[in-house]
């Protein structure tokens, strides 16, 4: 039963252009959603996160947008660059737990 | 500051063989973790411990076993490897103190079981 899901295994976007990546959820209880970044050989590092709270949080070119109505967040990479090609992971966390559950990540290649 | 380590980098065992993966972390956290990564699967939570002392079960933790050392030290031991545990395995820690911890991961252990 995957509580965390993410749909698009890959997804390639031209340099200078939006990036979307989105992330789905089954469980009402979340309430903190995080996105990772992970490289090659790498382990997975903190990018942006946002309460439930919350609807949108931006940081630099990264903005979180979360729909708890259809329980969907997504993050959006405003301009995209060659060096976000990654693997992004979303993650959601309930409070009073110690357990993120992650997606299943979904690839990124920015062309130049 | 190293931030979360881990050794080793790559492992082969074969199958029905010990081994303990290391993990410690110089940022005084409160809580560690074990993930690991299989294609398609995302990560997974294996164990954590959630203050020094303590441990528990994660998603997955058949086959495994854990102890925390002590505040920096979190080890994963497999007592007889199995093919199905080949996988990318990755320790984290987090400050624990708050419902909003961000979670720092080690460079990861690549495990091959034959």
């Amino acid at each position: 039963d995957q509580q965390v899901k993410q749909n698009s295994p890959s997804l390639s976007v031209q340099e200078g252009r939006i990036s979307i990546l989105n992330c789905d959820y089954t469980n009402s209880m979340f309430d903190y959603f995080l996105w990772y970044k992970k490289y090659p050989a790498e382990g997975p590092t903190f990018l942006i996160s946002i309460s439930s709270i919350k609807d949108k949080n931006e940081d630099g070119r990264f903005t979180v947008f979360l729909n708890k109505s259809a329980k969907h967040l997504s993050l959006h990479i405003v301009p995209s660059q060659p060096g976000d090609s990654a693997v992004y992971f979303c993650a959601a966390w309930t409070s009073g737990t110690y357990k993120y559950i992650f997606g299943t990540g979904t690839r990124l290649k920015v062309l130049a | 500051n190293a931030g979360v380590t881990q050794t080793p980098k790559f492992q082969v065992l074969k199958t029905g063989q010990s081994m303990t993966l290391q993990c410690a972390q110089d940022m005084n956290h409160n809580s560690m973790y074990w993930y690991r990564q299989d294609p398609g699967m995302g990560l997974r939570l294996i164990y954590y411990s959630a203050s020094e002392g303590t441990t528990d079960k994660g998603e997955v933790p058949n086959g495994y076993n854990v102890s925390r050392l002590n505040k920096r030290e979190f080890s994963l031991r497999l007592e007889s490897a199995a093919p199905s545990q080949t996988s990318v395995y990755f320790c984290a820690s987090s400050d624990g103190r708050t419902g909003t911890d961000t979670q720092y991961f080690g460079p990861g252990t690549r495990l091959t079981v034959l």
